[in-house]
């Protein structure tokens, strides 16, 4: 089956600890999206990558940051200077056949601080 | 500033009755509009989206929505709800920047649909 893989599913960060989280498609999109959901504040994009080497901040980028080395992969990384990293964490892609088609999404991964 | 709003926390229907989760948009140009739902502690679902043509657009699981470009509305509706209809609802418009697939979300609508 085609999708994308988040993991861990719950993740635990201590303060002043990197952590970060996987994002794994095998659905051949050239497009990765992550964004952070807090309760009552919709989806915010935090970082972006329409081709491998190549991506772009969203609306939160300050405090994370991402690789796109496998077009497949795309790992985000919440640095110590996040101050608050509590929040369900999404990925996303998106078969880059012009911006009609939807995003497809994993299923989250939650980060809490120790 | 292009924005989606969906006026509603929390929608409250009984099981069999039609449901409406509302979602209203800004922008510039001809927008792309798409509806999620999400469960609990799941990622979100595409349930349907308009680009361009015919104002009611058939989805997955029953889910219709209506677009009206003179209302700048694109509200999600069911003729019969069901239990398991119950979840949280995202409206969503593509951003301005062409190709970049990047969506503006509304803040979601909670759907409870009572037995």
């Amino acid at each position: 089956d085609g999708g994308i893989t988040q993991s861990p599913k719950y993740l635990f960060r201590k303060e002043g600890q990197n952590v970060t989280l996987s994002c794994e498609q095998n659905l051949n999109h050239d497009a990765m999206y992550w964004y952070r959901q807090d309760p009552g504040q919709g989806l915010r994009l935090i970082y972006y990558s329409q081709i491998v080497n190549d991506f772009q901040k969203g609306d939160i980028a300050e405090g994370y940051s991402v690789s796109r080395e496998k077009k497949e992969s795309f790992p985000l990384t919440v640095t110590s200077a996040q101050k608050n990293p509590t929040a369900f964490y999404l990925c996303a892609s998106r078969a880059d056949r012009g911006d009609r088609q939807p995003q497809h999404f994993g299923d989250g991964t939650r980060l809490s601080i120790l | 500033a292009q924005s989606v709003a969906q006026p509603e926390d929390q929608v409250n229907v009984a099981e069999g009755n039609p449901l409406t989760v509302k979602c209203t948009y800004s922008v510039s140009g001809n927008p792309y509009l798409f509806w999620y739902v999400q469960y609990p502690n799941r990622g979100l679902q595409f349930l349907l989206k308009y680009i361009t043509g015919d104002n009611l657009v058939k989805g997955s699981y029953g889910f219709e929505a209506e677009f009206n470009k003179s209302q700048t509305s694109f509200h999600l509706k069911k003729p019969s709800a069901l239990v398991s209809d119950s979840a949280l609802y995202f409206c969503a418009v593509r951003a301005l920047s062409s190709n970049t697939g990047k969506l503006i979300f509304g803040q979601g609508t909670t759907l409870q649909v009572k037995p």
